[in-house]
């Protein structure tokens, strides 16, 4: 299996594009996750899937956040309008169970202009 | 609520020395504690996990991690430090109650030569 795959792994955009990001999950998870990491804040759960239904999306910072998991195998994280605060790294986790390890993937490095 | 600790924002080790890095945790229920590895410009990766049973853990890359219940602790430790072990260390910790694990602010580790 090729793990967790993002995409695109860096993107540069300026402040008022949207921006969206691209998860593919191992196959015959169930749960999906989406992190932020910023040296300042360190690893947020933004929000988190468990087959396909979005459970708890507490963590997104605002109504600018949305993200979607059309099917099992693709899930997408939404910021419109982006803000040079958005700028972080996000990371796609993917695992089976309620109880056992995330596989995390190799994260999209943003930056808001 | 559940909470992770690593007192330690950084730890310094000469190679060859044992190394620890230290992590305790709060959590209601019986916990279900992890530990990831990230490299510069990586995902996490998953070293280990304890879910029951003994109280040693042993797992990828020679790590291993002792449980301890009544300090409510569960360090990272390895006998024999490699330069290639410098990364920075998450401990992640959940229980029956929560599907979601809560991750420490992470441990840099520094292996010198």
């Amino acid at each position: 299996d090729a793990g967790v795959i993002q995409s695109p792994r860096h993107e540069v955009t300026e402040m008022g594009q949207e921006v969206t990001l691209r998860c593919k999950p191992i196959s015959g998870h169930d749960y999906l996750f989406w992190y932020r990491q910023t040296m300042m804040r360190g690893l947020e759960l933004l929000i988190y899937f468990n087959n396909n239904v979005p459970i708890d999306d507490s963590g997104m910072p605002e109504d600018r956040f949305s993200a979607k998991m059309p099917n099992a195998s693709f899930s997408t994280l939404k910021i419109q309008p982006s803000e040079p605060r958005d700028s972080a790294v996000y990371f796609c986790a993917s695992r089976t169970g309620p109880y056992n390890e995330q596989f995390f993937g190799p994260g999209t490095r943003l930056t808001v202009l | 609520a559940q909470s992770v600790a690593q007192p330690e924002d950084q730890v310094n080790v000469a190679e060859g020395n044992p190394l620890t890095v230290k992590c305790t945790y709060s959590v209601s229920g019986n916990p279900y504690l992890f530990w990831y590895v990230q490299y510069p410009n990586r995902g996490l990766q998953f070293l280990l996990k304890y879910i029951t049973g003994d109280n040693l853990v042993k797992g990828s890359y020679g790590f291993e991690a002792e449980f301890n219940k009544s300090q409510t602790s569960f360090h990272l430790k390895k006998p024999s430090a490699l330069v290639s072990d410098s990364a920075l260390y998450f401990c992640a910790a959940t229980s029956g109650g929560s599907y979601i694990p809560t991750f420490g602010r992470g441990t840099s580790l520094i292996v010198h030569p």
